[in-house]
């Protein structure tokens, strides 16, 4: 268990509605991760951060933001939530073990009627 | 470009062994990755190839030969709950710990009894 939550688990939400997901962790990790994964595509990564206020973008990271204002809580905003964004969106981290392998959070599914 | 082919599903009896086989191309290479998903489930982190050769864990065994762009992950002694989706991942890049993971779109197995 690499202290990763994720809320909420479920969503549903309506076109042009802004949407915050947020990812908590308690192991105080630097490295953190927002990936989208669809059927056909795998595991996408949509922005990440390297240290509080420091983030960067991903390959899918148009219509999202993201904040990281402590370590331990990175959020990510869908400022005008589409169709295309209905998705599972999984948080994760980077703990320096296993060659810095991602350890992901539970996940949360998103839908956007 | 980036690209990470692996077969779309696999069948296979309890009790066997099911070799599931992984290629790359990407631009730069860091390590080789192996998750495993169950249906509704987060990804878990299987192993980590960076040199050359086997790395053996218990049941599971994944190779990597670098020339190639070629790795394979070996399950033994199949069991039911070995039913799942498996994942490749390539760290694309050189620098480590920043280099972000690509993934594949992952084979589905299915262990019948």
């Amino acid at each position: 268990d690499a202290g990763i939550t994720q809320s909420p688990r479920h969503k549903v939400t309506e076109t042009g509605t802004p949407v915050t997901l947020r990812c908590h962790q308690t192991e105080n990790h630097r490295y953190m991760y927002w990936y989208r994964q669809d059927p056909g595509h795998g595991l996408r990564l949509i922005h990440y951060s390297y240290g509080v206020k420091d983030t960067d973008k991903g390959e899918v990271s148009d219509g999202y933001s993201v904040s990281r204002s402590k370590t331990e809580d990175f959020l990510l905003t869908l400022e005008s939530a589409t169709s295309s964004q209905t998705s599972v969106y999984f948080c994760a981290i980077s703990a320096g073990t296993g060659g810095w392998a991602l350890h992901f959070g539970n996940g949360t599914r998103l839908t956007v009627t | 470009g980036q690209n990470i082919d692996q077969p779309t599903e696999m069948t296979a009896t309890e009790g066997a062994i099911v070799q599931i086989n992984c290629t790359y191309q990407t631009s730069g290479f860091n390590g080789l990755f192996w998750y495993q998903q169950h249906a509704g489930e987060a990804p878990t982190f299987l192993s980590y190839n960076v040199l050359d050769g086997l790395e053996e864990k218990g049941r599971f065994s994944s190779f990597l030969s670098r020339s190639k762009g070629y790795s394979y992950l070996l399950l033994k002694e199949l069991q039911m709950k070995d039913s799942a989706s498996y994942l490749c991942a390539v760290r694309d890049g050189r620098s480590g710990d920043t280099d972000k993971l690509i993934f594949g779109t992952g084979t589905r197995l299915q262990v019948f009894p």
